[in-house]
C-alpha cells in the first residue's frame, strides 16, 4: 500500500505571496491533519480534515487554511507569508482521525523557505 | 506551561546500555500517549503507544505510564546507533466539542554512542 504523499518536497518564496501544499492520503484514509514543525516551536497542530470538513482546528491565524477534496486528498494554503512560515510542513493520514486509538502515518513533509 | 514537555537532550548514551525518556504532559483528561521516532531529514514514525497505567513492551522499547503523575516515558533497552534520532511524545487530548487534537512535544535528541 502507498504511503502518503506530499508535493512539492521544497519550496522557496518571497514575502507576501501565497504557496498551495498538496497532500493525498493513504488509500482508505479519510483523515487528514497538517502540522507545521519548526526548530523552536517543535510539531504543531494547524488543522484536520475528515470528509471534506474542518473537524479540527490549531491556534494559527485565518493566514492558514485548507481543504478536502472526496477522494480524501487535501490541500493547505498560506496566504501573505512571512519568514516565520518557513518551516517543515507534514501532513499525517489516518482512517477516521484523532479519536480513539489510531496510528497516524506522517508523509515526507514539504519544506517551505520563505526569503 | 506547555502541554506536553520534553527534556530536548541532546541524551547521549552507550551503545548497549538503556535509554530513558521522559515526557510529562498538564491535561489531566488525556487518554492517550504516543511515542514518535523521528531521523534528521525524515518525518516523524510511531514506534509505541500505550492508554492505561503501567507498562507496554515491544521488543527493546517499553512505554510507560503514570496518569497520576501525568508523566509518560519511554525506555530503550540495549541501544543502538540507530537509535540515534529524536523521540517526539504525543498526547491525544480528550474529546471536547469537536476540539480533539495530537499535541506534540518538541522531542527529545538521543545519541547513542558506539
Amino acid at each position: 500500500k502507498a504511503g502518503v504523499t506530499q508535493t512539492p518536497r521544497y519550496l522557496i518564496k518571497t514575502r507576501g505571496q501565497q504557496v498551495t501544499l498538496s497532500c493525498s492520503p493513504i488509500s482508505g484514509h479519510r483523515s487528514v491533519s497538517w502540522y507545521q514543525q519548526t526548530p523552536g516551536q517543535g510539531l504543531q497542530f494547524l488543522f484536520e480534515y475528515f470528509s471534506e470538513t474542518q473537524r479540527n482546528k490549531g491556534n494559527f491565524p485565518g493566514r492558514f487554511s485548507g481543504r478536502q477534496f472526496s477522494n480524501s486528498r487535501s490541500e493547505m494554503n498560506v496566504s501573505t507569508l512571512e519568514l516565520g512560515d518557513s518551516a517543515l510542513y507534514l501532513c499525517a493520514s489516518s482512517p477516521t482521525g484523532l479519536a480513539g486509538e489510531e496510528t497516524q502515518y506522517f508523509g515526507p513533509g514539504t519544506r517551505l523557505l520563505v526569503l | 506551561q506547555k502541554e506536553v514537555e520534553q527534556n530536548s537532550g541532546p541524551l547521549s548514551v552507550p551503545e548497549g546500555a538503556i535509554a530513558s525518556l521522559n515526557c510529562t504532559y498538564s491535561d489531566r483528561g488525556s487518554q492517550s500517549f504516543f511515542w514518535y521516532r523521528q531521523y534528521s531529514g525524515k518525518s516523524p514514525e510511531l514506534i509505541m503507544s500505550i492508554y492505561s497505567n503501567g507498562d507496554k513492551e515491544d521488543g527493546r522499547f517499553t512505554a510507560q505510564l503514570n496518569k497520576a503523575s501525568q508523566y509518560v516515558s519511554l525506555l530503550i533497552r540495549d541501544s543502538q546507533p540507530s537509535d540515534s534520532a529524536t523521540y517526539l511524545c504525543a498526547v491525544n487530548s480528550p474529546p471536547n466539542f469537536g476540539n480533539e487534537k495530537l499535541t506534540f512535544g518538541t522531542g527529545t535528541r538521543l545519541t547513542i554512542i558506539p
